[in-house]
């Protein structure tokens, strides 16, 4: 079975500084999807940065990069120079290639201090 | 840009109660799926759907629960007796055709059961 792990409950940063969570994940396949999901406080599941397996290169979307160690199965995200607006629960999400169902760690709630 | 739709989005119900979720995925998406998550815990995995049948489902989906696509555009999801411990939030998502993009989420609705 697949599993996502989040070891970090909660986080917290200082606004404009970097923050990283951290996700490991379970898997005896060689091509997935990994996911980061943003739900702020209105509880919305919005999709901040994904990854394909075979791609080497760390995905990068704006102030938003991952760090992807596919031998390790870890999947980090790393989000620069942090603002108010970035607090929220944060999870780290596995799909397998061959279907498309999605599994999710257990979050990260991120708190941001101005 | 298209969005998921889900009504209501809360749902207040007397425990023994049938309530149907409604969901209006993008027109053009394939797959179709339904999470739920209890407060401050992950987002599980209900169900998925497609090609008017179920594709997949959890352990947490038991026969209190089913999916139909009446229409060609509403996504349902029924649980026919309710319990307290269904009390959740409902996402329902949808995929199209490019499977490495992520779900794109419904706003979710609030049940509550008393």
């Amino acid at each position: 079975a697949q599993t996502v792990t989040q070891s970090q409950p909660e986080m917290s940063v200082q606004e404009a500084e970097t923050v990283t969570l951290s996700c490991t994940y379970d898997t005896s396949e060689s091509d997935y999807y990994l996911f980061w999901y943003k739900q702020p406080p209105s509880r919305q599941m919005i999709l901040v940065i994904r990854q394909e397996a075979y791609k080497q290169q760390n995905a990068t979307e704006n102030r938003f990069s991952v760090n992807f160690q596919k031998a390790a199965k870890s999947f980090s995200l790393k989000i620069s120079d942090s603002q108010l607006g970035d607090a929220a629960m944060y999870f780290c999400a596995y799909r397998r290639s061959r279907n498309n169902d999605m599994r999710f760690g257990a979050g990260t709630r991120l708190t941001v201090k101005p | 840009e298209p969005e998921v739709t889900q009504t209501p989005s809360h749902q207040v119900t007397q425990m023994g109660q049938e309530v149907i979720l409604r969901c209006v995925p993008i027109s053009n998406h394939l797959y179709f799926y339904w999470y739920r998550q209890i407060l401050g815990q992950k987002v599980e995995f209900l169900v998925s759907f497609y090609n008017n049948e179920i594709s997949e489902k959890s352990e947490i989906f038991d026969d209190q629960f089913s999916v139909e696509r009446p229409d060609g555009s509403n996504f349902t999801l029924k649980i026919r007796s309710t319990k307290l411990e269904d009390s959740a939030m409902y996402f329902c998502a949808s995929l199209g055709h490019w499977a490495n993009y992520g779900y794109t989420f419904g706003s979710g609705t609030r049940l509550t059961v008393v």
